[in-house]
């Protein structure tokens, strides 16, 4: 079944810098790929995702980029501002029985120091 | 509005009990789903249900039982609840299968 890697675990950056947290996919079939912003005691929140045919998708300072070849994608945050403080999960497709499903990475979660 | 909501919102309860949580969304979608969050906040998908089917029932003790009365509602009923229940169940619904969902605002189950 598929498998999804993230990291870091943990990644701390100062007010301004940018932040990337990269995942890896088992799957070659998968073709879709979510990341999901968490804040503390709330639901994840879609933020962005991407669809195996693009290579990268933009929305205001945050970017993700597929590579289908080395099976990894990435979110990029630029300009960081403490709001953006959470943690970040990615999430890859992938068919199970005739049916799709979601595998979640392990989190990231991001502070961001004012 | 509300998108997908899903009561109660914390559940503390004692070994051995049962218990429902219950979901419903008003996106009008046709996929359901049940996630849960341990401790370590892993999120892992648990039951998948599409227009009141069900096609995805990951490995989950059959203490577990979702029921969907139609596509806007899915339930999951607990029996005989154990110290490792305790976690976040999530409810989520999505257009589609396998796209991204949306998620309830949780519910926090602590067994004790």
């Amino acid at each position: 079944g598929e498998n999804v890697e993230q990291h870091p675990s943990t990644l701390s950056v100062q007010e301004g810098d940018s932040a990337v947290i990269k995942c890896t996919y088992s799957d070659s079939a998968s073709n879709y790929f979510p990341w999901y912003k968490q804040e503390l005691g709330k639901r994840p929140q879609l933020i962005i995702d991407i669809r195996s045919n693009v290579g990268e998708k933009k929305d205001q300072r945050i970017a993700v980029t597929l590579n289908k070849t080395a099976k990894h994608f990435s979110l990029h945050i630029t300009e960081t501002q403490p709001e953006d403080s959470a943690v970040y999960f990615c999430a890859a497709s992938t068919s199970q029985g005739g049916s799709e499903k979601l595998v979640f990475g392990k989190g990231t979660k991001l502070t961001v120091n004012p | 509005d509300t998108a997908v909501s899903q009561t109660p919102k914390y559940l503390v309860t004692q070994m051995g009990n049962d218990k429902s949580i219950k979901c419903e969304q008003n996106l009008g979608h046709d996929t359901m789903y049940w996630y849960k969050q341990d401790s370590k906040k892993f999120l892992k998908i648990m039951f998948s249900y599409n227009n009141k089917e069900l096609i995805i029932n990951e490995t989950v003790p059959n203490r577990f039982s979702p029921k969907s009365p139609d596509k806007a509602h899915l339930n999951l009923h607990i029996n005989s609840l154990e110290l490792g229940d305790s976690a976040v169940y999530f409810c989520a619904s999505s257009q589609d299968r396998g796209l991204g969902a949306f998620f309830g605002q949780g519910t926090r189950l602590t067994v004790v």
